[in-house]
């Protein structure tokens, strides 16, 4: 069976532009969650969404958006991108959302702002 | 929000037992402790979860103390291939609950 797939793997934007990154979650997981990741650190939370509505939102501004699909994929938005934003972005799919159990991650996303 | 406290590195030899100990002293009672582990430009993967006690799998064990401030990752006979950055995780899913990852453990597992 197909792990988390992330697209596209390395991104390279500039100060001010807007990006999406996507998430395909192992089949029949309804949950997705959105990491950020900066060198040298551990995962941030920054949504988790299951059965298309959000469930979870870390402390990230509000350029920072997502959505589920009717197929359980998710999109990851980043608006006005500031350098700060470089990073690594996971995302995590499992079964549920009630209780939390073994989050499985993607590779990762690794955007870098020029 | 249950922040974590780990240390930033450990070192082992090949064949021993590696205990890493997380500090969670505001953990919340729907909470659960999690750990992963990650390698360079990997996602992290899952490693053993529990809520109380201790808990066992094929890979490693989780001992909780009846306080849950504190939990140890214990990995019996560490070999090269574990050499990772592991991460406690304390949370829970609902509109209070924050997944907090710690800072990471840099395990360098040596011959």
């Amino acid at each position: 069976d197909a792990g988390v797939t992330q697209s596209p793997t390395h991104l390279i934007k500039t100060r001010g532009q807007h990006v999406t990154l996507r998430c395909s979650p192992i089949s029949g997981h309804k949950s997705v969650s959105w990491y950020q990741q900066v060198l040298g650190q551990g995962p941030q939370f920054i949504f988790q969404y299951y059965e298309k509505e959000e469930r979870g939102r870390g402390n990230f501004p509000d350029r920072f958006s997502a959505r589920q699909f009717p197929n359980y994929s998710s999109e990851l938005n980043v608006n006005a991108l500031l350098l700060g934003d470089s990073a690594l972005y996971l995302c995590a799919s499992s079964l549920e959302a009630g209780q939390l159990g073994p989050q499985h991650f993607g590779d990762g996303t690794r955007l870098s702002i020029l | 929000l249950a922040k974590t406290t780990q240390p930033i590195s450990m070192d082992s030899y090949e064949g021993q037992e590696v205990n890493i100990t997380c500090s969670h002293n505001n953990i919340a009672t729907n909470d659960y402790i999690t750990w992963y582990q990650q390698f360079p430009s990997q996602g992290p993967r899952f490693i053993i979860q529990g809520y109380k006690t201790k808990v066992t799998n094929e890979v490693a064990s989780l001992f909780i103390p009846a306080d849950r401030k504190s939990s140890t990752l214990s990995l019996p006979r560490v070999s090269l291939s574990d050499t990772a950055v592991y991460y406690c995780l304390v949370g829970g899913w609902g509109t209070a609950s924050k997944l907090t990852f710690g800072t990471g453990t840099r395990l360098q597992v040596t011959l």
